[in-house]
């Protein structure tokens, strides 16, 4: 069965302090690995696509990578307003499947 | 390029009736899907549809319904709600649902909560 576990469940970090976000993935052909943060009571907001083993994609202080078992999503020096669940999907013919999320909190 | 929009954005209903969501996708986007988010089961797909057809379906009961117009708005309903209905549900759109670049676009969502 196609699935998508994300862990860890919830991470605090301070201000600065760099981490990694991991999302491990079974699923019978792979055609996209997508990235997404959502702030509370609001839609997932679009971060990253990754296709192939190997690549990476990069936004401020977001880094996705790609392997042929897991994402990762690292942070780098964040700040308070990174703050956010952030939310890893695939998508077996356009029904995205999502994890369940890393709550995210970055203390000032 | 305005976003995807959804009305309305709060609902409260009871246990029996019946909401209708609707869903205005961003210009030029022709497939939308729509997803339940609970704090239990997480963001679960419902439904998809393109070209006012449904191209695919979750593991839902029949209670839920979709629709999409012919300038690729889309509605969904559902019937007898239930208190498990309380949920934030989402609508997404793409270009076309196909192919290595389509990314799906949420709206804001509407919070529905049954009493």
């Amino acid at each position: 069965e196609d699935q998508v576990t994300q862990s860890p469940e919830a991470l605090r970090l301070q201000e600065g302090e760099s981490s990694s976000l991991n999302c491990s993935y079974t699923v019978s052909g792979l055609r996209g690995l997508f990235w997404y943060r959502q702030d509370p009571g609001k839609g997932p907001e679009f971060l990253f696509t990754l296709y192939s083993a190997g690549e990476e994609k990069e936004k401020e202080r977001l880094k996705a990578t790609l392997t042929k078992k897991e994402s990762f999503l690292h942070i780098t020096a964040p700040k308070p307003e990174d703050s956010a669940t952030y939310l890893c999907a695939f998508n077996p013919g356009n029904k995205l499947t999502f994890g369940g999320g890393t709550r995210v909190l970055v203390k000032p | 390029k305005a976003g995807v929009t959804q009305t309305p954005r709060y609902l409260i209903k009871t246990r029996g009736q019946q909401v209708t969501l609707s869903c205005s996708p961003i210009s030029g986007h022709r497939s939308v899907s729509w997803y339940q988010q609970t704090p239990g089961q997480g963001l679960q797909f419902l439904f998809e549809y393109f070209s006012e057809t449904q191209r695919n379906k979750g593991n839902f009961p029949g209670r839920f319904s979709g629709r999409q117009f012919s300038n690729s708005r889309s509605e969904m309903n559902v019937s007898t709600l239930e208190l498990g209905d309380s949920a934030l549900y989402l609508c997404a759109s793409s270009t076309s649902g196909r192919g290595r670049t389509d990314t799906q676009y949420f709206g804001p969502g509407t919070r529905l909560t049954v009493l």
